[in-house]
């Protein structure tokens, strides 16, 4: 594709349902991250992949939170019995290769607890 | 870890006005600074990128500086337009073991015709 693509672009969960949300990263990427952004707020960091490997998931707020790339392309970020707090756009960005070259960003999940 | 604080939070300018917004960093690891813009309800894209090779670059109107004995480093627009009322994002990332990009808080930017 074209860029970054990220699905549902909306998801409204009830507090206790479980959500998974994908990440299809440009294809060849070979890093992709995981940010939350609060409203108002910057990306604040959740995990991170090289390939298929998850090098740092030091961001992920609790054990309610895991995200797998077992193919080292799609992502998929799955949160276990939701809460109001999790309430947040999630981003996911992909770069091509390391060191520091361009994170590229998809539009985004945003996600609503009721 | 990296921690990045970023200013102002909002800024307001009349078209045609030069606007700046600064950032400082803590890790002296850090050595790419990307600025990302984001307009409301769309992904954040990058507008510009310093390595800490240089200490300015320019693009047309927009230009940033890095001040790495200081540890900041700033995004200048000039002759600003409405078009670049949007939210503003700098970020720090690392050169070694992690190359995790950290995030500013934001600057929303408004510029009144």
């Amino acid at each position: 594709g074209a860029g970054v693509s990220q699905s549902p672009r909306y998801k409204v969960a009830k507090r206790g349902q479980d959500v998974a949300l994908r990440c299809d990263p440009i294809s060849g990427h070979v890093s992709l991250f995981w940010y939350q952004q609060a409203l108002g707020q910057g990306p604040e960091f959740l995990t991170y992949f090289q390939n298929e490997a998850q090098l740092d998931k030091s961001g992920l707020p609790s054990d309610r939170f895991f995200a797998e790339r077992p193919e080292g392309s799609v992502s998929t970020l799955k949160i276990q019995r939701t809460q109001q707090e999790d309430s947040a756009v999630y981003l996911c960005a992909s770069s091509l290769r390391h060191p520091n070259t361009e994170a590229f960003f998809g539009q985004g999940t945003r996600l609503t607890v009721v | 870890g990296e921690n990045v604080e970023q200013h102002p939070s909002t800024l307001s300018v009349q078209e045609g006005d030069s606007a700046v917004i600064k950032c400082t960093y803590s890790d002296s690891a850090s050595n790419y600074f990307p600025w990302y813009k984001q307009e409301l309800g769309k992904r954040p894209q990058l507008i510009i990128d310093i390595r800490s090779n240089v200490g300015e670059k320019k693009d047309q109107r927009i230009a940033v500086t890095l001040n790495k004995t200081a540890k900041h480093f700033s995004l200048h627009i000039t002759e600003t337009q409405p078009e670049d009322s949007a939210v503003y994002f700098c970020a720090a990332v690392p050169g070694g073991g992690s190359y995790i990009p950290t995030f500013g808080r934001g600057t929303s930017l408004i510029v009144h015709p």
